[in-house]
Formats: structure tokens, sequence, C-alpha cells
């Protein structure tokens, strides 16, 4: 089955540090997500990508669809405390995104170092 | 708007027992609701789908006698652990989508813990 790849598994960065993450693929996709999960909640979407090639920013956020349809990257600039959490890639298994079943990376986990 | 709620939030029951976790859409109707579980330092892993009105459909290994869910509106799905035991502990978090263009928006998740 379709496998979701992501590096690093872990980060422990100082506050106001550039952070750079990227999931990939077996397989291609035609939708990339990124997501963020907070200690004992659920995941929240920060960014969704449709398109190879497609860089999208969502404040200090960016995040590319890679050309081959199976790598994804994503940038979290000037890091701040409230960006600790672990965050996954995740992908529709088909087209249709909406009501379609979700793979999830293995997710990278962040740490802000006083 | 999109506000996936889920209940309880945390739950502890004895081994043998069944727990019902209740995921709502309070805002919006879902055609299409999806249970994942999470275990700890894991990723999500997706259990079943489920839509209004029909049956459910179970990812392979996922036992659909044992994870009974059912989506009786278009606003609220149910799962169902029966006969739990200990390592059916685990993060149960549920997401709902509008319609086939929109995307999935989860709940806060529900963590079991059997003893």
């Amino acid at each position: 089955g379709q496998q979701l790849n992501q590096s690093p598994q872990s980060m422990f960065i100082q506050e106001g540090e550039d952070v750079s993450m990227n999931c990939t693929s077996s397989s291609i996709f035609n939708t990339w997500l990124w997501y963020k999960q907070d200690p004992g909640e659920g995941p929240v979407l920060l960014i969704a990508l449709y398109k190879a090639g497609e860089l999208t920013s969502n404040g200090r956020l960016t995040a590319q669809f890679g050309i081959t349809r199976k790598d994804s990257f994503l940038n979290i600039s000037a890091s701040i405390p409230s960006d600790v959490g672990i965050y996954f890639c995740a992908g529709p298994r088909g087209t249709n995104f909406g009501n379609e079943k979700l793979t999830f990376g293995t997710g990278t986990r962040l740490t802000i170092i006083p | 708007g999109a506000v996936v709620s889920q209940h309880p939030s945390w739950v502890i029951c004895k081994s043998g027992t069944s727990v019902k976790i209740e995921c709502r859409s309070l805002d919006f109707q879902a055609t299409t609701m999806f249970w994942y579980r999470q275990f700890p330092k894991q990723s999500l892993m997706l259990m079943a789908t489920s839509n209004e009105g029909s049956k459910a459909t179970y990812e392979q290994g996922v036992e659909k006698d044992k994870f009974l869910i059912n989506h009786a509106s278009l606003t609220l799905s149910t799962l169902t652990v029966t006969s739990a035991h200990p390592e059916d502990s685990s993060f149960y978090i549920c997401s709902a989508s509008l319609d086939s263009t929109d995307t999935q928006y989860f709940g806060p998740g529900t963590r079991l813990t059997v003893l």
C-alpha cells in the first residue's frame, strides 16, 4: 500500500530558527496535505497543495508540491513556541480528496529548546 | 465554521466492557465521516469510512464486529468498541467532510484506556 515517510522524525531547535521537513511517497499523490497535531488533540489542516510544483504559503509556513508528485516539503520560518507539535503530511488515495481516505505520514515532532 | 466534536474526550473502562464514542459535526452536515486510531508516538491509521444511512467500510485488519460504526444522521457517527481489551487502548479520532470537494475536519479525539 501507499506509505508516506517523513524526515526528520524529530527536531530540536531554538526559538527563531527556520524549520524544514519533508515527506516522500512510494507512489504518486494528486494532493498533498500538511497537518499539525498538538498533544491530546486532533490534527489541524495547515496547507493543502493541488498541483505538482505548487508553492503555497500560510503565514510563516510554506509548503511545496514536488514535481515528481512523490514528495512534498514544509518550511516554517522564525519558529515560535506555539509551533511545537507533530507535523503530518497526508494524501488522499484517490482524486476526490474531500471524501477520500487519507494516508498519513510518519510525522515529524518539533520541539523548541528554551 | 466546520467544527467537529467528540464525546467523551477520555474514557477508562474495564476489560470486557463496551465503550461508545460519538462524533458530531456541529455546524455542517457531513455525508462522510472517518474513524482513525492513533497509538502513542505513531501516526493516524484509518479504521473505517462511515457514510450516512449505509454500512461502514472497514480497512483491512480492522474487525467490523469489534468496532461497530453507526452513522444515523448527517451530523452524528458513533464508534462502539465492543468487549474492549487493553490492546484497544488508543487515541480515537474522527473526521468529517462536507462533500466530495471539501477537506476533512478532525475532531479533538477520544483517549480510551482499557484496564
